[in-house]
């Protein structure tokens, strides 16, 4: 079991760029979740996926926001245009069918100049 | 208004002291869920209750899921430097495989 990995770890981006995040979900997690947690406050719920099925998105993943699991197996996050209030800790998670504990990852922290 | 609320928001203590914490809603959860996050760091779970009443030990960590599942404590007995950093909890509404709630978080310093 060797955890759920992020990348980049960090990431420092001008106002107006595209970024995109990755995340490698424990194997045979069949569920990843995204959330994002800025500074002094809990992570909020972003989007989720069963397999490579969205299930559900948050109106906090607003049109410039993307979100993939192409396979099942990885999943991307990509935001376009990026905005400074879109700098932020990007976490991911995941868990298996029927599990209630999710499993998070490191983090990915943008910062948006 | 948050679902969950975590209190108190800060707490510094001397290493060996025991302290409480508490995460508080007015909803019902299926399960909740306490994480220890580090500066830069994702959180790192500590521990899963999923019924009523139910008392959880980790080591010198004690857990309690209220009777009516709204609400948990943290029980920290003769606190240690290394148990510094910031305690979140985390609530899954609709059963298993939901989204989480998550509280602010407490700071917990222990200072040697």
């Amino acid at each position: 079991d060797t955890g759920v990995s992020q990348d980049p770890r960090h990431k420092i981006t001008k106002r107006g760029q595209n970024v995109t995040f990755r995340c490698d979900p424990i194997s045979e997690h069949n569920r990843l979740y995204w959330y994002r947690q800025t500074l002094g406050q809990g992570p909020e719920f972003l989007t989720y996926f069963q397999n490579e099925a969205q299930l559900e998105k948050s109106r906090l993943l607003s049109d410039r926001f993307s979100a993939e699991r192409p396979k099942g197996s990885f999943s991307t996050l990509e935001i376009q245009r990026t905005e400074q209030g879109d700098s932020a800790m990007y976490l991911c998670a995941s868990n298996r069918r029927g599990g209630e504990t999710q499993y998070f990852g490191p983090g990915t922290r943008l910062l948006v100049l | 208004t948050q679902l969950l609320e975590q209190s108190p928001q800060f707490l510094s203590i001397q290493e060996g002291e025991n302290l409480t914490v508490y995460c508080n809603s007015s909803s019902v959860f299926s399960s909740l869920q306490w994480y220890r996050q580090e500066p830069g760091e994702g959180p790192v779970l500590l521990v899963t209750v999923v019924t009523g009443g139910e008392v959880k030990k980790l080591k010198r960590l004690t857990f309690q899921f209220g009777d009516a599942r709204k609400d948990s404590s943290l029980h920290i007995t003769a606190a240690q430097p290394g148990d510094t950093g910031l305690y979140l909890c985390a609530g899954a509404l609709t059963g298993a495989n939901s989204k989480l709630t998550f509280g602010k978080g407490i700071t917990l310093s222990v200072r040697p």
